[in-house]
Order: structure tokens, then sequence, then C-alpha cells
């Protein structure tokens, strides 16, 4: 079975600092999927950005980048420019490939990121 | 589009009794799941399905059923409330399973069981 592990349950940044949040995950698959979830107060989970494990280049979008490492079985996602927007709780996510069947998310238990002002 | 709504967002129910989280998507999405967010913890898939009439067990079914008479709705019932049970419960949906069909997720109903 697959899991997923983010080792910090809290961090804080200032705003315009750069931050980065780890995770861990731990497969016997090759192909599969990785993500990362954002979920603000208002408790609506948010998709932030996502990796595919055959791909090499790590993934952006906008002021979030990912540092995937794969042999080392890691997915770290950086926040630069932080805002006090980014405040949530951030979930990192794995699904195998889809094969027909039933592939499904599984979640780390989360990091609280708290953006200062 | 509304995307996914859920019903209600808050209740409260005493052991023993009996609930249904409602859960409707707009966007013709074919798969739909329902997780369970316990306090400090990360989603875990409790049923899914991936058309009408068709559901499955996720990793924590027991306690609950689900059913799928329609693409838009999927209904989330508690027959016997348990403490255990009270968590946050997020439905979400998807035009199709892999990563280029990202999950769309509700609000979430906050469930008490005292």
């Amino acid at each position: 079975a697959q899991t997923v592990t983010q080792s910090q349950p809290e961090m804080s940044v200032q705003e315009a600092e750069t931050v980065t949040l780890s995770c861990t995950y731990d497969t016997s698959e090759n192909n599969y999927y990785l993500f990362w979830y954002k979920q603000p107060p208002s408790r609506q989970m948010i998709l932030v950005i996502r990796q595919e494990a055959y791909k090499q280049q790590n993934a952006t979008e906008n002021r979030f980048s990912v540092n995937f490492q794969k042999a080392a079985k890691s997915f770290s996602l950086k926040i630069s420019d932080s805002q006090l927007g980014d405040t949530a709780m951030y979930f990192c996510a794995f699904m195998k490939q889809w094969q027909g069947g039933s592939e499904k998310l599984v979640f780390g238990k989360g990091t609280k990121l708290t953006v200062n002002p | 589009n509304a995307g996914v709504t859920q019903t209600p967002k808050f209740r409260i129910l005493k052991i023993g009794q009996s609930m249904t989280l409602q859960c409707t998507q707009d966007m013709n999405h074919n798969y739909m799941y329902w997780y369970r967010q316990d306090p400090g913890m990360g989603l875990k898939l409790i049923y899914y399905s991936v058309g009408a009439g068709i559901t499955d067990k996720g990793e924590v079914p027991n306690g609950y059923n689900v059913s799928r008479s329609t693409t838009e709705d999927f209904p989330l019932r508690l027959e016997l409330a348990a403490p255990s049970q009270t968590s946050v419960y997020f439905c979400a949906s998807s035009l199709g399973q892999g990563v280029e069909h990202e999950q769309f997720f509700g609000p979430g109903t906050r469930l008490t069981v005292l």
C-alpha cells in the first residue's frame, strides 16, 4: 500500500519570503502522480500543482513549484513570494497511474502553513 | 456552474441516529467520491462511483452506504451514527481518472456524533 508522509505539522513564513514544504512517499509503482492540495480556513480543497512521475522536469504554477526527486521518493513544494492568502493546510497526495481500475488519491496528514505580515 | 455542492454544512447527531449527506455536481462528471477528514489528518476515501449505478468501497467504508441513481447525485448514508464517525465529510467529482482529470471538491459537511 502507498503511504504519504508530511513531517512538518506546522510551518510559518514572513510575507514575501520563500518556504518549502516537505513530502515523502512510499510506493513500489513506477508510474504515478503526485499532487499538492491547499485547504484554507474555508475548508475548500484546491489543487495547487501536480506532477507526473515519468516527467523529469519539475512542475511549476506561478509562485508554486515542486522539487521532485523520484529516486528519493521526495516531492517538496516551494512557495515563493509568500502572500497572506497562502495561509492554509497543505496536503501532499499520491495516485497510481490509471490502469483501468480504481486508482485513488492517498493523502498525507498535512502541513499547516501560516504567512505572517 | 455551481460545481460540487454539499448539504448540510453542519449537523449534530445522537448515537444511533441515521442521516444522509447530500452531494450534487453539475459538471457532468462520471466519477464521484466521498472522503472523510478526521482532525489533524488527511482525507480518506469512503466510497466512490465511476458512473450512475456503479459504486465501490474505498479505504474506510464501514458504517456507510452510498447510491448513484443519477450522474449528478451521490448521497452518503449513515445508518447508525457512532462517535467514531465525527468528522468532516467531503464529496468530490472528476470527469475521469488519471492526472489530467482533476478532482473538484465540495465545501464539506462537519458532522458531530454525541
